[in-house]
């Protein structure tokens, strides 16, 4: 079965620019989630989508971030404009369904941010 | 404040020797631990995933241990190879599937 797909491996922009990432789940995987791994850190999570509706989006920057999932499959991860500190690997992964006890997340290979 | 505390930072063995990972945390209400490689430039990778009542899990060369009551698991690698070499990262799970990541630590197999 195919994995997580995401897209572009790498990117580097100037501070104030905009960029954004895009992450094609697994198929029939109902929720997707975005993280934001830096350097030396776990990931921490940005935004869950259930579907095409948002479950969790507490720790996503909104000032300067969005995210949108508008058909419940792929979904596309904004930063605009984006800051020094934006600098790490965004992560994208799916899951069959949320809830589950042993509901398994598998991820994309992730894009690589350097905000220069 | 939910954490996962993973020890040591980083290690590095000879191929085929054996190591152990440490993971602590006070991650409440807890409903499964999971230990994912994460190898250079990818995507994390699940091992194990283990609930509350279940004290230890193998997959292969790994084995993964939990202790409930002291809050602490442990994840084992037996006869290294080089392929080992990754970032092993401990992962807590909420109720709701809520993941709290550790930081993880870095292993380097060398020959």
């Amino acid at each position: 079965e195919a994995g997580v797909a995401q897209s572009p491996r790498y990117k580097i922009i100037e501070k104030r620019q905009s960029v954004a990432f895009w992450c094609n789940p697994i198929s029939g995987h109902a929720t997707l989630y975005w993280y934001q791994q830096i350097l030396g850190q776990g990931p921490k999570l940005l935004i869950q989508f259930q579907n095409n509706g948002v479950v969790d989006d507490s720790q996503l920057p909104k000032d300067r971030f969005s995210a949108e999932r508008l058909k419940g499959v792929d979904s596309t991860l904004k930063i605009q404009p984006a800051k020094l500190e934006d600098s790490a690997v965004y992560l994208c992964a799916s899951s069959p369904q949320a809830g589950l006890a042993k509901n398994i997340q598998y991820f994309g290979a992730g894009t690589r941010l350097s905000v220069l | 404040k939910n954490q996962v505390e993973q020890s040591p930072q980083s290690l590095i063995i000879l191929e085929g020797k054996n190591c152990t990972l440490q993971c602590n945390y006070t991650v409440s209400p807890f409903s499964n631990l999971r230990w994912y490689k994460q190898d250079t430039g990818r995507g994390p990778v699940s091992l194990t995933i283990m609930t509350f009542s279940e004290n230890t899990k193998s997959n292969g060369r790994y084995t993964a241990t939990l202790d409930a009551d002291t809050k602490q698991s442990s994840l084992h690698i037996t006869a290294s190879q080089l392929s080992d070499s990754a970032s092993y990262i401990c992962v807590v799970s909420l109720y709701g599937n809520k993941l709290v990541f550790g930081a993880g630590t870095i292993l380097r197999v060398k020959s």
